[in-house]
């Protein structure tokens, strides 16, 4: 069956640092990935989009990658920030003509200060 | 414009009552969504509407849930009689027309329910 999967653990690192999250999934052919960002008591707020044919994006501090072949989205955020403790989700298009994206569970960052 | 408004915030009620969520979607968008945010489960798709029509209520759980969509700027989601299992964030999000499902969704703050 289809599957999303992003690291369950919190990613706890060092302000300045950069922070790398990770998107996995199998036996789906997306067309487009994107990433948003969800802060506690609040809604997803989109961040990036990134197409097949593409390798990676870039949006200022951000970062996005997209293999096709590993099947993985990974999504950086250089000189990171406290402001950018968040939970981060990845999601996909569902292949067909359909409108829907499928969400991943979320990864939660915490950047010490 | 003031984005994708939900009310109520939160709500609380008991085992069997009937709970109604409202939203009011940002005003031009054709596509308007609900999803459902649980711990166990993450952030589930319900059912979606284009042009308040209903296109796909899939992942509506059960028959005690139902979506309305009377007119561009308001859609509604009932439960039923509500359950202790219903409890979860019940969010609502809408998007711009597009040819192809690119555009990117744009998330209301929330409903946060609990069924007691």
């Amino acid at each position: 069956s289809q599957k999303i999967e992003q690291n369950s653990e919190a990613l706890n690192i060092q302000e300045g640092k950069t922070a790398t999250l990770t998107c996995n999934y199998t036996n789906y052919s997306p067309a487009y990935l994107q990433w948003y960002r969800q802060d506690p008591g609040r809604g997803p707020v989109f961040l990036l989009l990134i197409r097949e044919n593409e390798k990676e994006k870039r949006k200022e501090r951000l970062k996005v990658t997209f293999d096709t072949t590993l099947k993985q989205s990974l999504f950086h955020i250089t000189a990171s920030q406290p402001a950018d403790s968040a939970t981060y989700l990845c999601a996909l298009d569902m292949m067909d003509s359909s409108y829907k994206l499928i969400f991943g569970s979320g990864t939660r960052l915490l950047v010490r200060p | 414009d003031a984005g994708v408004i939900q009310s109520p915030r939160h709500e609380v009620t008991e085992m069997g009552q009937e709970v109604t969520l409202r939203c009011k979607p940002i005003s031009g968008h054709d596509y308007l969504f609900w999803y459902r945010q649980t711990m166990m489960r993450g952030l589930e798709l319900l059912i979606y509407f284009n042009n308040n029509v209903p296109i796909d209520d899939s992942g509506m759980p059960e028959d005690r849930f139902s979506a309305k969509m009377p007119n561009a700027s308001f859609s509604t989601l009932k439960i039923q009689p509500s359950e202790p299992r219903d409890s979860a964030v019940y969010f609502c999000a809408s998007s711009l027309r597009a040819g192809a499902a690119q555009e990117t969704q744009y998330f209301g703050p929330g409903t946060r329910l609990l069924v007691l």
